[in-house]
This record gives structure tokens, sequence and C-alpha cells, in this order.
């Protein structure tokens, strides 16, 4: 159980182009899920936190014009990088949280690796 | 400043060998301390969590200990198996204003085991 999805697990783009992030719990139910940055051979950096039917919380630095989170259900969160540049190559996680642990557990997905040309 | 510091940064080892990571840290107020495993290219994976009033927690060959007095944590690995290169991340959950979490994470370990 407690199984995170991530599509797609690798993604090339050029520069100026958007990209959408998938991230769903496929056996529970996730109130809030987050997305994280990581760069090589660098700690995971939360990005924003997602609330279903909510917006977005994002963590200072971060721009949410650039990085759009919708989170419409409780199975699924979406991130789009809007007008990629080089420098926002990075290797982006989400996790999900299910409902009633106090904030206990976060499960993580794989992972996508973005690359912008 | 919230800060958790991990060491060894790497460790390569020979397989069958055990092995312990090292985590200290400066967070408050403390809610509970994880360890994860991280493959290549992979999401983070939770070995085990922790908090203020655990000493120890195993689970199979890893078992982890908490000295929330000394803020110091350790990761021992038994019974080392190829499997096991990956990075191990220690993560400390500060409680937040509404009863919300913020994770601080560590840099990682960098583990090889060898054959």
């Amino acid at each position: 159980g407690a199984v995170v999805s991530q599509h797609p697990s690798w993604v090339i783009c050029k520069s100026g182009t958007s990209v959408k992030i998938e991230c769903r719990s496929l056996d529970f139910q996730a109130t809030t899920m987050f997305w994280y940055r990581q760069f090589p051979k660098q700690s995971l950096m939360l990005m924003a936190t997602s609330n279903e039917g909510s917006k977005a919380t994002y963590e200072q630095g971060v721009e949410k014009d650039k990085f759009l989170i919708n989170h419409a259900s409780l199975t699924l969160s979406t991130l789009t990088v809007t007008s990629a540049h080089p420098e926002d190559s990075s290797f982006y996680i989400c996790s999900a949280q299910p409902p009633l642990t106090g904030g206990y557990e976060q499960y993580f997905g794989p992972g996508t690796r973005l690359t912008v040309t | 400043k919230n800060q958790v510091e991990q060491s060894p940064q790497s460790l390569i080892i020979l397989e069958g060998k055990n092995c312990t990571l090292q985590c200290n840290y400066t967070v408050s107020p403390f809610s509970n301390l994880r360890w994860y495993k991280q493959d290549t290219g992979r999401g983070p994976v939770s070995l085990t969590i922790m908090t203020f009033s655990e000493n120890t927690k195993s689970n199979g060959r890893y078992t982890a200990t908490l000295d929330a007095d000394t803020k110091q944590s350790s990761l021992h690995i038994t019974a080392s198996q190829l499997s096991d290169s990956a990075s191990y991340i220690c993560v400390v959950s500060s409680r937040r204003a509404g009863n919300n979490r913020k994770l601080i994470w560590g840099l990682g370990t960098s583990l090889a085991v060898n054959p």
C-alpha cells in the first residue's frame, strides 16, 4: 500500500515551453501533497504544499506564477513549470500525506527528471 | 537556525560488513526524526520514524537510535548488501503553527557497498 506515482519519469523540453508533471496517490486519498526539487548532490527542497480544493502554499523564494500547482482531487496533484529555462532543470519529487495521520507520514513518488535545453 | 548535519558524507564498505551513519540536528521545536533511503534517480523511501520518547527503532537490518538530549541520531546497517548502496538521509520534522510540520533535510550519506 501507500504508493505514489509520478508521470512522466523524465522529460526534455525546449526553453520557453511549459511542462506538466502529475503526481498520483494510487491506493489512498491524499488531502495534502508536497512538491520538492532536488539538485545534484543536494537535499530535497520543499517548493510548495498543496491541499485538495484550495490554493497551494509556496515556500519563500518559489515563484508561484512560474510553478503552477493544481490539486483538483484527493488522488492527483499537478505541477506545471511555465516558460521553462535551463536553470529549471532538476529532479522534481512529490509526496502525498494520508489524512488523519497528523502530518506524521509522507509517501514519496519516484521523481521526475526535467531537462530544459 | 534549524539544521541537520550528517556524517560521513560518503562511505564505502564491503558486502556483509556493518556500518553506522550519524546525524546531528539543531531543530526546534522537535516533532520527529526520520531516516530515508534514496536510490539514485528515485524518490526517498522511509526506513524509520522516531518521536521524542523513542530511543531506538528497527526495520529489518536497519536500526536507528535517537538521543534527544544531545540531539543526535544514528542509523546502523548490519550485514550490508549490494542493494544497500544508496543515499541515506536524516530528516527532522519541526512543528509549525497550526499543527503543520516542516521537514528539515540533511544532505545525506552516500553509501557504496562493494562485492
